[in-house]
């Protein structure tokens, strides 16, 4: 049983699209995290999430937003893509808000052309 | 501005050659330093939460320890299956902040 998984695996885009990233936990958590993972394999927090709270980093251009149909599901959007938004992005969940001990998704590598 | 930096970028071990991770941090107030590893094409995988100096965590062939200006992570007797990259992490006492290290890649030759 998969605990977070994320679809697309891969996702190549042109630049100026909107895309959008799915993520779903079965773990039963209340908090969901998305993370950019760049070229050089830095690992930077994007969102935190909760059915409470939406806490965005501060560098996080608004292009980005994340979307929570539900407390296991919390998609990430991005509209008018650029080149250097071309990276790994995970989804991750916790039980609690800022409970770092974390369950990671597979991954999705965005490749933007 | 809370940091974390990681040595050595990569280390390449025997079956069997102990050796030891560094995480060097600056923080404002550390809430938990966290250790996870990640496995090339996959998501990092927790490993331990140390949040006081002086405290260890073990866990098989792996042992991390805490002081106040950094963390180590010790590996035993290590294994080719031990192969990956070890990341470590701290939050602050904001608990809103949590900062990533570049990671060291540890290879483990059979």
């Amino acid at each position: 049983d998969t605990a977070v998984s994320q679809t697309p695996k891969y996702l190549v885009t042109q630049m100026g699209n909107d895309k959008s990233i799915k993520c779903e936990q079965n773990l039963g958590h209340d908090t969901m995290y998305w993370y950019k993972q760049d070229s050089k394999k830095f690992l930077k927090i994007m969102f935190s999430y909760n059915n409470k709270e939406l806490i965005i980093n501060e560098t996080v251009p608004n292009r980005f937003s994340p979307k929570s149909p539900d407390k296991a599901h919390l998609n990430l959007h991005i509209n008018s893509l650029e080149l250097g938004d071309s990276a790994v992005y995970f989804c991750a969940s916790s039980q609690g808000a800022n409970n770092y001990e974390q369950y990671f998704g597979p991954g999705t590598r965005l490749t933007v052309t | 501005e809370d940091q974390v930096t990681q040595s050595p970028e990569a280390l390449r071990l025997q079956e069997g050659e102990s050796s030891s991770l560094n995480c060097s941090y600056t923080v404002s107030g550390l809430r938990g330093l966290f250790w996870y590893r990640q496995d090339p094409g996959k998501g990092p995988e927790f490993l331990f939460t140390l949040y006081s100096a002086g405290e260890e965590k073990e866990k098989e062939r792996l042992k991390a320890t805490l002081t106040k200006k950094e963390s180590f992570l010790h590996i035993t007797a290590p294994k080719p299956e031990d192969s990956a990259t070890y990341l470590c992490a701290v939050s602050d006492n904001y608990g809103q902040n949590f900062v990533f290290g570049p990671g060291t890649r540890l290879s483990v030759l059979p």
